[in-house]
């Protein structure tokens, strides 16, 4: 079974349009996170929750809309999409003062 | 200039060699000390967890960080190709939260 799982695996869309990407994890963690992988590898933080609660956000446009139905699912939808928002993006899950899972990637290519 | 400072390489060595990683940083808050793995189009995975100065081992890893320096590092005694992966620096200053990454180091071993 996959700890941290994030479906799609590959969105290719085009400039304007609006996409949602989910995660799930089935580790029973209260914190999940989103974060931002350019294509230099340089991993960032976006946003995190905890028990559906928004309790890291970072200078992130807001055309980026995370929401949390419940402490196990953690989306990420993104308004009028642009060129720079092509990389990859990872969810995380972690239960406190534990290690941090990575889910394996959604990579979001922008025509 | 950001607070986790990482050579990007690429790193190309010899397999059998000691791989020798390193990552600096400016905020004396961080406490926590992380080394992640990420092989290509996966998700970071963590190898080594360290809580303040000191070193830490395991198998053929070791991990050492320097709060007076503000450096921590990574030794990979007998590399093996299958250690080809890009390592990220991470690091907080509380045992879960917001971590700051380094821009990774891409490894390859070659046999």
């Amino acid at each position: 079974d996959t700890a941290v799982s994030q479906t799609p695996k590959y969105l290719v869309t085009q400039m304007g349009n609006d996409k949602s990407i989910k995660c799930e994890q089935n580790l029973g963690h209260d914190t999940m996170y989103w974060y931002k992988q350019d294509s230099k590898k340089f991993l960032k933080i976006m946003f995190s929750y905890n028990n559906k609660e928004l309790i890291i956000n970072e200078t992130v446009p807001n055309r980026f809309s995370p929401k949390s139905p419940d402490k196990a699912h953690l989306n990420l939808h993104i308004n009028s999409l642009e060129l720079g928002d092509s990389a990859v993006y990872f969810c995380a899950s972690q239960s406190r003062g534990d290690e941090q899972f990575f889910g394996p990637g959604t990579r979001l290519t922008v025509l | 200039q950001k607070e986790v400072e990482q050579d990007p390489g690429p790193l190309s060595v010899p397999e059998g060699a000691i791989v020798s990683l390193n990552c600096t940083y400016s905020n004396s808050a961080f406490q926590y000390f992380m080394w992640y793995r990420q092989y290509s189009r996966k998700g970071p995975e963590l190898l080594m967890y360290t809580y303040s100065s000191g070193n830490k081992e395991d198998g053929r890893f070791t991990a050492q960080v320097d709060k007076s320096s503000k450096y921590i590092s990574l030794f990979i005694r007998d590399s093996q190709p299958s250690d080809s992966a890009t390592y990220l620096c991470a690091m907080t200053a509380d045992s879960w939260g917001k971590l700051q990454f380094g821009a990774g180091t891409q490894v390859v071993v070659t046999p």
